[in-house]
């Protein structure tokens, strides 16, 4: 079993349409989520950090579930924009190196 | 631009040959790592270091892979005797002092190895 996992997709949606992908994770002992966003041949962009009382950035709405040991992200009023890969990461341990999950890949259709 | 620059950002290479990376993180950080992402992958992590010292190795950075960082700024990562199996773009990430910030990580834009 990978210790993150996702949902690999492809999710396509139309624009403004609301999306959301969760992942979830096996360690227990896991002290800190985000979600990025990684474009094509680029690097992962950090898109939020995930905190237990959830948090939210214009369109983007990240919540975390300890008890059930997973993450979520809500996209709203998807824009062509947002088509990228996503990817979870949780990290634990004193050097709180990042363990990801595959990816879901969005495309948001005109 | 203050953001984590890598160098060089695409590299061939013949197997066998060595192959030596660089990274230098955001000016602040003192927090460094290097991962590693293959086509339809997440990024794996691949070592560690807090200022100077290599404090976390994965066990998929083999007696090939040595990283450095000597003074606590810019780092190498170096493979010897390259397998076609370590073509993979390298990724090379910094992260703040304040923990506050719940230790995020910030990408450089990496290098992609390929191995004939």
């Amino acid at each position: 079993r990978k210790e993150v996992e996702q949902d690999p997709g492809p999710f396509n949606v139309p624009e403004g349409a609301t999306v959301a992908f969760n992942c979830t994770y096996s360690n227990s002992a896991s002290q800190s989520f985000f979600w990025y966003r990684q474009d094509c041949r680029k690097e992962p962009k950090l898109l939020m950090s995930v905190y237990s009382s959830g948090n939210e950035d214009g369109r983007f709405t990240a919540q975390l579930n300890r008890a059930s040991q997973y993450i979520s992200l809500l996209i709203r009023d998807s824009k062509l924009s947002d088509s990228a890969t996503y990817l979870c990461a949780v990290s634990a341990g004193s050097a709180r190196q990042l363990t990801f999950g595959s990816g879901t890949q969005l495309t948001v259709l005109p | 631009d203050t953001g984590v620059s890598q160098d060089p950002r695409h590299k061939i290479t013949k197997r066998g040959q060595n192959v030596t990376f660089r990274c230098d993180p955001i000016s602040e950080h003192n927090r460094l790592y290097w991962y590693r992402q293959t086509l339809g992958q997440g990024p794996e992590f691949l070592t560690y270091f807090q200022n100077e010292a290599q404090l976390e190795k994965s066990r998929l950075l083999s007696d090939r892979f040595s990283a450095e960082r000597p003074k606590g700024s810019f780092s190498t990562l170096e493979i010897q005797r390259t397998e076609q199996g370590d073509s993979a773009m390298y990724l090379c990430a910094s992260s703040p002092r304040d923990s506050g910030r719940a230790y995020e990580q910030y990408f450089g834009p990496g290098t992609r190895l390929t191995v004939t």
